[in-house]
C-alpha cells in the first residue's frame, strides 16, 4: 500500500491564484515526520518544510502555508498568490520511527503556473 | 558552499555496459542515499549508507551496487543486470543515521540513458 498519496498528478493555475497541493499519509507509528520538497526543472529536490507528528500547529512562510491534520492523516500545502517561479513538481514524504532510515515519497504533483 | 555534487549530469551508455555515477558531499553528513526517479513513480530507494563501509539495500537494489569507502563519497554502479536502467538518479544525504527528522539534501541528479 502506498504510504504517501498525492492524488493530484498535475495542476495548472493562472498566476496570482491560490493553489493547494494535497498529501495523505498512512502510518501506524505515533512518532513520524512529514516533509515537502520542491523539484524545479533543474532536477534538484529542495527541502521546504518538516513537521513532526506531535506538532499539529500550522505553519506559514511567506506565500507558503502547511495544514497538518492528524485526524485525516493529511499534510496539505497551499501556495498563495502563485507565481511562475512556483512551477515545479512537489513531493510529500514521510519518515517513521518504526522503519528507521526510510523515507517514503509520494508520486509528486506537477504544478504549472500560467502567466 | 556545502552541498552534494553529482556527475555527470547526462550519461549515455550502450546496453550491457556497467556505468558508475558519482556522488560527493561536503556537508559532513553521515547518511547517504541513492534514489531512482521515473515519470509518475516518485522516488524509489536503491541503496543507503549510514556510516563508512556499511550500506543497506533499498526497495529496488537489484542490478545496482554501491561502495562507501569515504564519508564524502557514495558512488552507484548500474550493472548490466539492471533490466531497465534508463532513469533519473538522485543522490541525497542526511545529517545522521536514522535521522528521521533530518531532512534529505539532494544533488542535481544524473540522467542516464542506455540504448
Amino acid at each position: 500500500a502506498q504510504k504517501v498519496t498525492q492524488a493530484q498528478t498535475e495542476i495548472s493555475v493562472v498566476e496570482k491564484e491560490d493553489v493547494t497541493l494535497d498529501c495523505v499519509y498512512e502510518t501506524r507509528d505515533t512518532t513520524y515526520y512529514l516533509f515537502w520538497y520542491k523539484q524545479p526543472p533543474s532536477g534538484e529536490l529542495v527541502f521546504l518544510i518538516r513537521r513532526n507528528s506531535f506538532d499539529e500547529q500550522n505553519e506559514i512562510s511567506g506565500r507558503y502555508s502547511w495544514n497538518f491534520q492528524k485526524s485525516t492523516s493529511s499534510f496539505n500545502f497551499t501556495i498563495t498568490a502563485s507565481q511562475v517561479v512556483d512551477s515545479a513538481v512537489y513531493f510529500c514524504a514521510l519518515s517513521e520511527a518504526f522503519t528507521g532510515n526510510q523515507f517514503y515519497f509520494g508520486t509528486g504533483t506537477s504544478l504549472t503556473v500560467i502567466p | 558552499d556545502g552541498g552534494i555534487t553529482q556527475s555527470p549530469k547526462y550519461l549515455f551508455r550502450k546496453e550491457g555496459q556497467n556505468v558508475t555515477l558519482s556522488c560527493e558531499q561536503n556537508l559532513n553528513h553521515d547518511a547517504m542515499y541513492w534514489y531512482r526517479q521515473d515519470p509518475g513513480q516518485g522516488l524509489r530507494l536503491i541503496y543507503y549508507s549510514q556510516i563508512v563501509n556499511d550500506f543497506q539495500k533499498g526497495d529496488i537494489a537489484e542490478g545496482y551496487s554501491v561502495s562507501r569507502e569515504k564519508k564524502e563519497s557514495f558512488p552507484l554502479t548500474v550493472t548490466s543486470a539492471q533490466k531497465n536502467p534508463t532513469a533519473f538518479y538522485l543522490c541525497a544525504s542526511s545529517m545522521y543515521p536514522g535521522g528521521l527528522d533530518s531532512p534529505l539534501h539532494f544533488g542535481n541528479g544524473t540522467r542516464l540513458t542506455v540504448t
